[in-house]
C-alpha cells in the first residue's frame, strides 16, 4: 500500500508552453502533498507544500505564478509548470503523507521535465 | 530547521557492512532523525527514522549516541543493488505533514 504515482513520466515542451504534472495517491488520502525539483547530480530542493482546498505555500524563492499547485482532493494534486523555459528543465517529485498513519512520506516515481 | 553534513560519497564491496554518519550539531529537542534512499530518476524511498539509541528494521539500523548531536545508518551485507544516494534529514519531526529539507545526501557505491 502507500503507493503515489505520477503523470506524465517525462515530457518534452517547447518554450514558452506550459505543461501540467499530476500527482496521485492511488491507495490512500493524502492531507498533505509537496512538490520538489531536483536538478542532476543535485540534491531535491523543497518547492511547495499543498493541503487539500487550500492555497499551496511556497518556499523562498519559488515563484508561485510560475509553478502553479492545485490540490483539489484528498488524491490528487498538480503542478503546472507555466511559460516555461529551458532553465526549468529538471526532475519533478511528488510526495503524500496519509491521514491518521504514522511519519514516512511516500514519494512518487518523479516527471523529466525537457523544456527546448 | 537543523541543518545535516554527510559524507559526499562512499564506496563497499557486496557482502559488506556499510556505517553512514551524518552530523546534526544544531538537533533540536523535537527533532527526528530519518533516512531516505534514493535511486537514479527514482523518488525516494523511506529506509528508518529514529529519535534516540537505537532503531532497526529489516533493512537498516540507525544509532543514535545521547547527544543526539550525529547518527549512524548501518546496512548489513550490502549488495550492488544498495547502490543510490542516502538521505539524512532531522527536524522532519514525528508529523508526517511536516517538510523535508534534504541535504546533500551519500552516494553510495558498492563493487562486485
Amino acid at each position: 500500500g502507500a503507493v503515489v504515482s505520477q503523470h506524465p513520466s517525462w515530457v518534452i515542451c517547447k518554450s514558452g508552453t506550459s505543461v501540467k504534472i499530476e500527482c496521485r495517491s492511488l491507495d490512500f488520502q493524502a492531507t498533505t502533498m509537496f512538490w520538489y525539483r531536483q536538478f542532476p547530480k543535485q540534491s531535491l530542493m523543497l518547492m511547495a507544500t499543498s493541503n487539500e482546498g487550500s492555497k499551496a505555500t511556497y518556499e523562498q524563492g519559488v515563484e508561485k505564478d510560475k509553478f502553479l499547485i492545485n490540490h483539489a482532493s484528498l488524491t490528487l494534486s498538480t503542478l503546472t509548470v507555466t511559460s516555461a523555459h529551458p532553465e526549468d528543465s529538471s526532475f519533478y517529485i511528488c510526495s503524500a503523507s496519509r491521514a491518521q498513519s504514522s511519519y514516512e512520506q511516500y514519494f512518487g516515481p518523479g516527471t523529466r521535465l525537457t523544456v527546448t | 530547521l537543523a541543518k545535516t553534513t554527510q559524507p559526499i560519497s562512499m564506496d563497499s564491496y557486496e557482502g559488506q557492512e556499510v556505517n553512514i554518519t551524518c552530523s546534526h550539531n544544531n538537533i533540536a529537542t523535537n527533532d527526528y532523525i530519518t533516512w531516505y534512499q534514493q535511486f537514479p530518476s527514482q523518488g525516494p524511498r523511506f529506509i528508518i527514522q529514529g529519535y534516540k539509541t537505537k532503531v532497526t528494521n529489516e533493512v537498516a539500523s540507525l544509532f543514535i549516541p545521547a547527544d543526539r548531536k550525529s547518527s549512524t545508518l548501518s546496512l548489513p551485507r550490502v549488495s550492488l543493488s544498495d547502490t543510490a544516494v542516502y538521505y539524512c534529514l532531522v527536524g522532519a519531526g514525528f508529523y508526517n505533514t511536516d517538510k523535508l529539507i534534504f541535504g546533500t545526501g551519500t552516494r553510495l557505491q558498492v563493487f562486485p
